[in-house]
């Protein structure tokens, strides 16, 4: 069975500060992760996506995740927080050729000046 | 390049009137099409999924239903709302095939039951 646990609903930070939001997921499969950002009001946002390349993954506004299987983990990163990241963050699992996205409950990240 | 389009943005409807959400995509074939809910306070909810015209596989019994009458368009449809089916709907499609499926989601739809 394929799942994933965000562990936090919301993560509050100061700008420019670094931001952690954390993803385990469980899955029978080789999976392919991904990141989304979604502002209120508006559809989801491809942050990033591991693929079974590189274990750790770069992506769009200075985000990153590392996969770590041993740990089943794929949490999310940031070296320095921005207003502007201030959204929620879904952290995402495919299962090869089963068509299906699992989600997961979504972290609301809230950035203070 | 690829583009998901979905209206209308926003709906306002009456209690056991019905409902048409319509999503289409454009700049590929034969797209998986998948239509989400997002309900407040809640994560996302896959409704129903389609890997190709007139195939749906509905993952949650509820009183919507979604048809797939062209490739690249998706329509969510329901004949009596309830205040329940208030929410975010949300459409997105992916290519179909191998472990590298992402996901690209329209701007959605917000619809208030009242």
């Amino acid at each position: 069975a394929q799942s994933v646990t965000q562990l936090d609903s919301h993560v509050s930070v100061s700008e420019g500060t670094p931001v952690l939001l954390r993803c385990n997921y469980s899955s029978s499969y080789s999976p392919s992760l991904f990141w989304y950002v979604q502002h209120p009001n508006k559809g989801l946002q491809l942050l990033l996506k591991y693929t079974s390349a590189a274990t750790l993954v770069k992506g769009i506004n200075g985000f990153e995740a590392e996969f770590k299987k041993s740990e089943t983990s794929f949490h999310l990163t940031k070296p320095s927080a921005h207003m502007s990241d201030a959204a929620e963050y879904f952290c995402v699992v495919n299962v090869y050729n089963f068509n299906k996205f699992y989600f997961g409950s979504g972290t609301k990240l809230n950035v203070k000046p | 390049s690829q583009t998901i389009h979905q209206w209308p943005a926003t709906l306002v409807q009456p209690v056991g009137s019905p409902l048409s959400l319509e999503c289409t995509v454009e700049g590929t074939s034969n797209p998986n099409l998948y239509w989400y809910r997002q309900a407040a306070g809640r994560g996302l909810q896959l409704l129903f999924y389609s890997v190709g015209i007139g195939q749906i596989s509905s993952e949650v019994p509820q009183n919507l239903s979604a048809s797939r009458p062209q490739d690249r368009q998706f329509i969510l449809s329901s004949k009596k709302l309830l205040l329940s089916d208030s929410g975010f709907y949300l459409c997105a499609w992916s290519v179909p095939g191998g472990s590298t499926d992402t996901q690209y989601f329209g701007p959605g739809t917000r619809l208030t039951v009242l």
